[in-house]
């Protein structure tokens, strides 16, 4: 079974624009989370979609979006990058329907440096 | 908000040396899981743990949560080079079960000095 891909591993732009960032699950796999990863805050939740619907939402601001597809491949963007953006994006997937208690496998992530 | 206390926050010991890590909450979490991530990669599951109290063991590694689900510790014995990483603890959010979202600790960096 192939494991979770992320796309690209490596990103780097200015201040201002915009950046895609995309995810496949595991096949099978409905639920997909993406995370932020910075070494001041660790890793941090930014939302969660399962089934073509945002499911959960962390702490960031309107900025951070994504959306999920009828394939559950899921897409994050980030408009008007900012220097602190500058971070590890990491996807998990998930089967999604056995709460917290089930595993999530993450994929290696997307390194974004915004300059 | 929930936070994961996460401690020692770095450690460097010799190979054969036993260690352990904490991780700390005042939240109560449905249940809280152990990551490991080296360098490159996405962070890969260790351990769930459940029930307050509850013990695990998984080759050299114990995990052990604490009887109110507030907090964990992770024990290594006779650490070898390759347990070098960031161990993450995450806690599942109690207040709504079916919720996939985590809660990451702030991260114990290892190095097994060989």
């Amino acid at each position: 079974k192939a494991g979770v891909t992320q796309t690209p591993r490596y990103l780097i732009k200015t201040r201002g624009q915009q950046v895609t960032l995309s995810c496949s699950p595991i096949s099978g796999h409905r639920s997909v989370s993406w995370y932020q990863q910075t070494p001041g805050q660790g890793l941090q939740f930014l939302f969660e979609y399962f089934s073509e619907t945002q499911r959960n939402k962390g702490n960031f601001p309107g900025r951070f979006s994504g959306r999920q597809f009828s394939n559950s491949r899921s897409e994050m963007n980030v408009s008007t990058l900012e220097l602190g953006d500058s971070a590890l994006y990491l996807c998990a997937s998930s089967s999604g329907t056995s709460g917290g208690q089930e595993t999530q496998y993450f994929g290696p992530g997307t390194r974004l440096l915004v300059l | 908000t929930q936070l994961l206390e996460q401690s020692p926050q770095f450690l460097s010991i010799q190979e054969g040396e036993n260690l352990t890590v904490y991780c700390n909450s005042s939240s109560v979490f449905s249940s809280l899981q152990w990551y490991r991530q080296e360098p490159g990669e996405g962070p890969v599951l260790l351990v769930t743990v459940v029930t307050g109290g509850e013990v695990k063991k998984l080759k050299r590694l114990t995990f052990q949560f604490g009887d109110a689900r507030k907090d964990s510790s992770l024990h290594i014995t006779a650490a070898q080079p390759g347990d070098t990483g960031l161990y993450l603890c995450a806690g599942a959010d109690l207040a709504n079960f079916g919720n996939e979202k985590l809660t990451f600790g702030t991260g114990t960096r290892l190095t097994i000095i060989p």
